[in-house]
């Protein structure tokens, strides 16, 4: 059973431009939460999603950041217009139905801003 | 809201050291407590955890128990080897309510041990 898959693993974009950061989660994961990490500090939660819904984005900035789980693909968080403060690590974590708190984490995205 | 506060690091040490990371956190309800590992480059991995109050978790050596007098989970392990350095993540999962999905991390404490 592969563990939760995301890429790319580094992304490069220069201001004004879009990341797309993919992730998906383990077989038979229907949960899906992203975490960011600035440098020097620890992950903050960012956005939880079931397939087809949104069920927690209190940590998502209001502006620019966007996420999807849809009913087949992967989850997408969507970053519009990077700015450098947007340079960070992005994990992706997935947990079997209901949720909860036995969340398994991807390798990361690290996305750096020119 | 919830919150976990770690020990600063980063924390040196020498192989067979003892190795003690404080935890301690603020939440509401009877929240589960964690570990996680994180090693150079990789994403964060599960070490242990406690779902109630005096529960010890433990790997791999590695141990920790719920105090919710203290509201503490400071991970200890008796011998460190060359290869436990990493950062590692104190965590809490809230019991519900708007917590509910959220893992909280604390800032996370870098683990050096030298040969």
């Amino acid at each position: 059973n592969a563990g939760v898959m995301q890429n790319p693993r580094h992304l490069v974009r220069r201001r004004g431009q879009e990341a797309r950061l993919r992730c998906s989660p383990m077989k038979g994961h229907s949960h899906v939460y992203w975490y960011r990490q600035l440098p020097e500090e620890g992950l903050k939660f960012m956005v939880y999603l079931q397939k087809e819904n949104i069920i927690d984005e209190s940590g998502m900035p209001k502006e620019r950041f966007s996420a999807e789980f849809p009913k087949e693909g992967p989850s997408i968080l969507r970053i519009q217009q990077v700015v450098r403060g947007d340079s960070a690590a992005y994990f992706c974590a997935s947990s079997p139905p209901p949720g909860g708190n036995e969340q398994f984490f991807g390798p990361g995205t690290r996305l750096t801003v020119l | 809201g919830n919150s976990v506060t770690q020990m600063e690091g980063p924390v040196t040490l020498s192989e067979e050291a003892f190795l003690t990371i404080n935890c301690t956190y603020t939440a509401t309800g009877y929240p589960s407590l964690f570990w996680y590992v994180q090693y150079p480059g990789e994403g964060l991995q599960l070490l242990l955890k406690a779902t109630k109050a005096d529960d010890k978790g433990s790997n791999k050596g590695f141990e920790a128990t719920y105090r919710k007098e203290t509201t503490s989970f400071h991970l200890e392990k008796g011998s460190v080897q060359v290869s436990d350095s990493a950062v590692y993540f104190c965590g809490l999962y809230g019991s519900g309510g708007t917590s509910y999905g959220k893992l909280t991390f604390g800032q996370g404490t870098i683990l050096t041990v030298h040969p």
